[in-house]
């Protein structure tokens, strides 16, 4: 079965950093792009960027340029999305996805089950 | 950036009702538009691609259609488990960009 799997909740303090994973399983990993959506409690969707776990290339939202860093691990199937200097309106439920295809401007059909952030002091 | 602008908000429907949400795009994308539905608590899930594809596994009474700048996500004959939110969402270039969100309630 396909699945995407994301690590557990995260509280953190103001000016702190969160790495999150997602570990996929039941299809070939670096045969996909994988994007990173959170959102906030209550709001809609937001867009951060997408990494290829073939390359390691990435393609962020210039919103989040500065301040986010999408990796991978090809040996254990698993990308990550590490955001730095975090401020409460970070706090959000954040989720990996796959792209359709294997291509990064098709739609998302696989989601993991979202790993919650809390930004507080 | 390119600006999505769905419609309506939200909206209250009865079961074998048909509904329709709108979704308009700020510069013209082609068909790089897609459907999702997010019940509370859970992941989004796919419905349409490319505008108009009906995903694998999901009823034929959800359908696409637009090109362009103006897109229509519908639904025939309403059930109980369509309460949801759905949100339509571009890729034609980054960011790819969510609309705002409909809120669906049946009644």
């Amino acid at each position: 079965q396909v699945h995407l799997v994301q690590s557990g909740a995260e509280v953190k303090n103001p000016g702190a950093s969160v790495k999150v994973s997602c570990k996929a399983s039941g299809f070939a990993f670096s045969d996909y792009y994988f994007h990173w959506v959170r959102q906030a409690p209550g709001q809609g969707l937001e867009w951060m960027g997408w990494i290829n776990p073939n390359s390691g290339g990435t393609n962020y939202a210039q919103k989040f340029q500065d301040w986010i860093t999408m990796t991978r691990d090809t040996s254990i199937s698993t990308v990550y999305m590490e955001l730095n200097r975090l401020r409460s309106d970070d706090t959000a439920l954040y989720y990996c996805a796959r792209s359709v295809a294997g291509r990064p401007d098709s739609a998302m059909d696989v989601w993991g089950q979202g790993t919650t952030v809390i930004v507080s002091s | 950036d390119i600006q999505m602008t769905q419609s309506p908000s939200s909206l209250s429907a009865s079961v074998g009702d048909r509904m329709t949400i709108t979704c308009r795009t700020s510069q013209s994308i082609s068909n790089f538009l897609h459907w999702y539905q997010q019940k509370p608590g859970k992941a989004p899930k796919l419905l349409i691609y490319a505008a108009s594809s009906l995903q694998s596994g999901v009823p034929s009474r959800f359908s696409g259609s637009g090109s362009g700048t103006d897109f229509t996500l519908t639904i025939t004959s309403l059930q109980p488990e369509d309460s949801a939110t759905y949100f339509c969402q571009h890729s034609f270039s980054v960011p790819y960009t969510f609309g705002q969100g409909t809120k669906l309630e049946i009644k």
